[in-house]
């Protein structure tokens, strides 16, 4: 099992620029999530998905655009990048709710200029 | 909706006990959990209790629950200088977790 991957590692853009960056789960978990990470504020729920074809939105969803076409995959595409987009981005998937472990990708830390 | 709390820093030395506390708002968060972020990764379950407990011990952990005062804390015995790394304190909503600020725990030689 890989977990969860995702890609890239590293990005910078430009303001206005978008882009698209990908989770991927090999569990077969019907929970997913996107979150930002930033200095001194903790982890911040962008969007979430309970399942294929099933999304809402977090604390931040502002900026954002996410789908669940298949179990495994939840991209998070950013539409015009923005400076306050800077942050490093985790995605997250767990079998359920409650006590259902979350298992947090690597990250993608993403600079926008 | 959940709002979590945390002391944001706490340095200790090598083979002392750690305590980290978090405050949550929301008592129908029927699980709370504990993860740790070291540099540069994403994070990874400590521990995790659920609301009826007052306290679980696993191996150097210690998670209290005080359900009253909506208090959880994390204790960790012996600590190493491995245990270094930023603590968060989680509560579970209905489908998503609410995550604190962290806490960066430093342990000096």
């Amino acid at each position: 099992n890989a977990g969860v991957t995702q890609t890239p590692k590293f990005q910078v853009l430009k303001t206005g620029q978008s882009m698209t960056l990908q989770c991927a789960q090999d569990m077969n978990h019907e929970y997913m999530s996107w979150y930002r990470q930033d200095p001194g504020m903790g982890l911040r729920l962008i969007h979430y998905s309970v399942g294929a074809g099933i999304t809402d939105q977090g604390e931040v969803p502002n900026g954002y655009n996410v789908s669940r076409s298949t179990t495994e995959d939840f991209p998070l595409r950013l539409l015009s990048a923005a400076p306050s987009q800077t942050s490093v981005y985790f995605c997250a998937s767990s079998a359920g709710q409650g006590m259902d472990e979350q298992f947090f990708g690597p990250g993608t830390r993403l600079t926008v200029l | 909706g959940e709002d979590v709390e945390q002391s944001l820093f706490l340095s200790v030395r090598e083979g002392d006990s750690s305590v980290i506390n978090c405050t949550y708002t929301d008592s129908s968060s029927t699980y709370l959990y504990w993860y740790k972020q070291e540099p540069g990764a994403g994070l990874q379950l400590l521990t995790y209790i659920f609301s009826n407990m007052d306290m679980k011990q696993d191996q150097r952990l210690t998670v209290l629950l005080n359900k009253k005062d909506k208090h959880l804390s994390l204790r960790i015995a012996d600590t190493q200088t491995g245990d270094s790394a930023i603590y968060f304190c989680a509560a579970s909503g209905y489908s998503t977790l609410t995550f604190g600020k962290g806490t960066m725990l430093l342990v000096s030689p």
